[in-house]
C-alpha cells in the first residue's frame, strides 16, 4: 500500500519565483490536509480540501498561497512570489474522510528560498 | 509536553526503561486525539489515537491516557528502545477535522 506521496522532497527557489508542491493521498482517501512546519516546532494547519472543494483554509495566508485538489491528479499547494519567510517543511496528510479517522502524513517537501 | 520559545522539551531515558510523555490540550470540547512520532527528515507517523469517551487505550508497547478534567494527555512507552528516539507530538481534532498539534517533545534513548 503506497502511503501519502509528496514531491519534490526538496525544492529550492529564488525570491519572487513560484513554488508548486504536490501531494498524492493514500488510495481510497478523499480528504487532504496541508501543514507547515518550522524547525523545532509543531505542525501548523494550513488548508483542508476534498475533491474539487476547499473545506477550510483558515490557516492559509490570504495572499500568495493557494491550494487545489482536482477531480483527477494530486493536490497542489502553490506559493507565488516566494519570500525567505516561506522556507519551511510542508506536509500533506490524507484521511478516508469520516470523522475520527487518523490522518496519515507524507514525508514532506522542504522548501528553501535563496 | 508544551514548550515556549524555540527549544523542544526533551526527555532522556535509558534503554529498557518506560517513558512518559505529557501533553496539555486547549479545547475542552475536543473529542479526538492522536499521538504522532516524527523522525528526522520524515513526516509524522501515527502511533495511537483515543476518543474523548475513553480514559485509556493500549497498543503495542504504548498506552495513551486521557484526563478530560485537566485537559491532559499522556503517552507511555514500555521498554523504550533506541528506535523510539524521535519527536513526539500530541494532536487534537479541530472544528473542521484538521489536527491541532502541540509543540512536541524530543525523546532520546540512551543505550
Amino acid at each position: 500500500n503506497a502511503g501519502v506521496m509528496q514531491n519534490p522532497r526538496h525544492l529550492v527557489r529564488r525570491r519572487g519565483q513560484e513554488a508548486r508542491l504536490r501531494c498524492s493521498p493514500m488510495k481510497g482517501h478523499s480528504h487532504v490536509y496541508w501543514y507547515r512546519q518550522l524547525p523545532e516546532e509543531g505542525l501548523k494547519f494550513m488548508v483542508y480540501l476534498q475533491k474539487e472543494n476547499i473545506i477550510d483554509e483558515s490557516g492559509m495566508p490570504k495572499e500568495r498561497f493557494s491550494a487545489e485538489f482536482p477531480k483527477e491528479g494530486p493536490s497542489i499547494l502553490r506559493i507565488q512570489q516566494v519570500v525567505r519567510g516561506d522556507s519551511a517543511a510542508y506536509f500533506c496528510a490524507s484521511s478516508p474522510g469520516s470523522l475520527n479517522q487518523p490522518q496519515h502524513f507524507g514525508d514532506g517537501t522542504r522548501l528553501s528560498i535563496l | 509536553g508544551e514548550s515556549v520559545g524555540l527549544h523542544l522539551p526533551t526527555l532522556s531515558v535509558q534503554e529498557g526503561d518506560n517513558s512518559i510523555i505529557n501533553c496539555a490540550y486547549s479545547n475542552s470540547a475536543s473529542d479526538y486525539f492522536i499521538w504522532y512520532k516524527q523522525e528526522s527528515g520524515k513526516g509524522p507517523q501515527f502511533i495511537i489515537d483515543i476518543r474523548s469517551n475513553m480514559d485509556k487505550r493500549q497498543g503495542q508497547r504504548v498506552t495513551v491516557l486521557l484526563n478530560k478534567t485537566v485537559k491532559h494527555l499522556s503517552l507511555q512507552i514500555a521498554a523504550t528502545q533506541p528506535g523510539d528516539s524521535a519527536v513526539y507530538f500530541c494532536a487534537e481534532r479541530g472544528n473542521n477535522n484538521d489536527m491541532r498539534f502541540g509543540a512536541g517533545t524530543r525523546l532520546t534513548v540512551k543505550p
